[in-house]
């Protein structure tokens, strides 16, 4: 019941097109949902979050589609461009509890 | 400027030699955490503080402890390691509140064991 479930685990996508990768949970008591992007060699850094009374949230090219019901939420990544290569996790948390993240998505975007 | 800082950057050790990595932090955030982060794995959560209340995780070696002497500070002590225990160590803070808050993490220390 802790778990939160991504994949894909790895995403190749042409430069200029959508990177979507999805997570999965099943407490119902989560009631916030980060996206983490992590660079090798570096800490993961938060880039964007939303919590379940919205169903999306959208800062630049970077977007999360949350649906409360089937209790899933994803990333889609806009004009995906060379720089957005990383490694990205959701993860997701309860009100004064730790974060659980997803197994995380290796994410490469064609020149 | 750096908010979570980890120190040392980069650690090697010998196998069975005890070693100590520290965490501070300027955000006053009253949860620190600790991940272990293998290669291209997602990161582990060791344990964390909720104020000095001290939460490990049930599959945490008993090798691996921590200290927490104020606020600011924290210490992961890895008492005998193991080759297996080369990784990198993330620390991170977060301030718990309703509704969940961020986290933000160090850029982490790599610890390597010889």
């Amino acid at each position: 019941q802790q778990q939160v479930k991504q994949s894909p685990q790895s995403l190749i996508v042409q430069k200029g097109g959508i990177s979507i990768i999805n997570c999965a949970y099943e407490n119902t008591a989560f009631d916030y949902f980060p996206w983490y992007q992590q660079f090798p060699g570096k800490g993961p850094a938060l880039l964007i979050a939303i919590r379940p009374d919205v169903s999306e949230k959208k800062e630049g090219r970077f977007t999360i589609s949350f649906n409360k019901s089937a209790k899933q939420f994803s990333l889609h990544i806009m004009d995906s461009q060379p720089g957005d290569s990383a490694t990205y996790f959701c993860a997701a948390s309860m009100s004064w509890d730790k974060i659980i993240f997803g197994k995380g998505t290796r994410l490469h975007i064609l020149p | 400027d750096a908010m979570v800082i980890q120190n040392p950057r980069y650690q090697v050790t010998q196998f069975g030699k005890p070693v100590t990595l520290s965490c501070s932090q300027t955000l006053n955030h009253n949860v620190m955490y600790w991940y272990q982060q293998k290669s291209s794995q997602a990161p582990k959560l060791l344990f964390h503080y909720y104020d000095k209340d001290f939460n490990n995780e049930a599959d945490t070696p008993d090798n691996f402890q921590s200290r927490r002497p104020n606020t600011s500070f924290c210490f992961l002590d890895i008492r005998s390691p193991g080759l297996g225990d080369t990784a990198m160590y993330l620390c991170a803070t977060s301030r718990a509140a309703p509704g969940g808050t961020e986290a933000f993490f160090g850029q982490g220390t790599r610890l390597t064991v010889v």
